[in-house]
């Protein structure tokens, strides 16, 4: 199965900046997922990223808080804007496979 | 709207006893069940993918199963190393991703 590299894996920010997240994977994909995991809850899917198009919002994200890159088949990025405490969560993408899907490390989120 | 409902939300077991977690689900049309496992810090390791009711896998410790309404994930004498949280997921008919519950935090005491 294919291999993601999340980064960072974890960091501190102040309130009102935005970080970006990246995900690289070692093969090509069509699609790739972008979760997130607040304290003590489940995942919660924030968007679907297919390259060569504009990624598609679940209810409650928006692109202006979350906008998407998918420039190519093996990259993405995430970016949380104009951050908050309450977006102080897990960020995880994701992408499908044969075996299943398959989840970054994660980007652990702490907005002060 | 796709439901899925762990339970216990925690358990705690002693080296070897075994035990069952349980995922009830509610979707439209089931193109699959996942489970899988995860570590403090670290992202959801795939364990397995159930398709259709009475499919039964297994891993090691680990056996899954799978109804029209809910899959077991039954730990057979389980050891410390096992302790983790595991998550539950079904993809809908149609679906690309997968809607997941809130987990079973799992501790195997020595």
């Amino acid at each position: 199965s294919a291999v993601i590299s999340q980064k960072p894996s974890r960091d501190i920010c102040q309130r009102g900046t935005s970080l970006t997240i990246q995900c690289q994977v070692d093969s090509q994909v069509t699609m790739m997922f972008w979760y997130r995991q607040q304290p003590g809850q489940s995942l919660t899917l924030i968007a679907t990223a297919n390259q060569g198009s504009e990624a598609t919002y679940e209810s409650g994200f928006v692109i202006d808080k979350f906008p998407i890159s998918r420039p190519n088949l093996t990259f993405s990025t995430l970016t949380v804007s104009n951050m908050s405490p309450e977006d102080s969560s897990i960020y995880l993408c994701s992408l499908g496979g044969l075996d299943g899907y398959t989840f970054g490390s994660g980007t652990r989120l702490t907005v002060v | 709207e796709d439901q899925v409902t762990q339970s216990p939300e925690a358990l705690r077991l002693q080296e070897g006893e075994s035990s069952s977690l349980n995922c009830s689900y509610t979707v439209s049309g089931l193109r699959g069940l996942f489970w899988y496992r995860q570590d403090p810090g670290k992202g959801p390791e795939f364990l397995f993918t159930l398709y259709s009711a009475g499919e039964e896998k297994e891993k090691e410790r680990l056996k899954a199963t799978l109804t029209k309404k809910e899959s077991f994930l039954h730990i057979t004498a389980p050891k410390p190393e096992d302790s983790a949280t595991y998550l539950c997921a079904v993809q809908a008919t149609g679906a690309n991703n997968l809607f997941f519950g809130t987990g079973t935090r799992l501790t195997v005491i020595p």
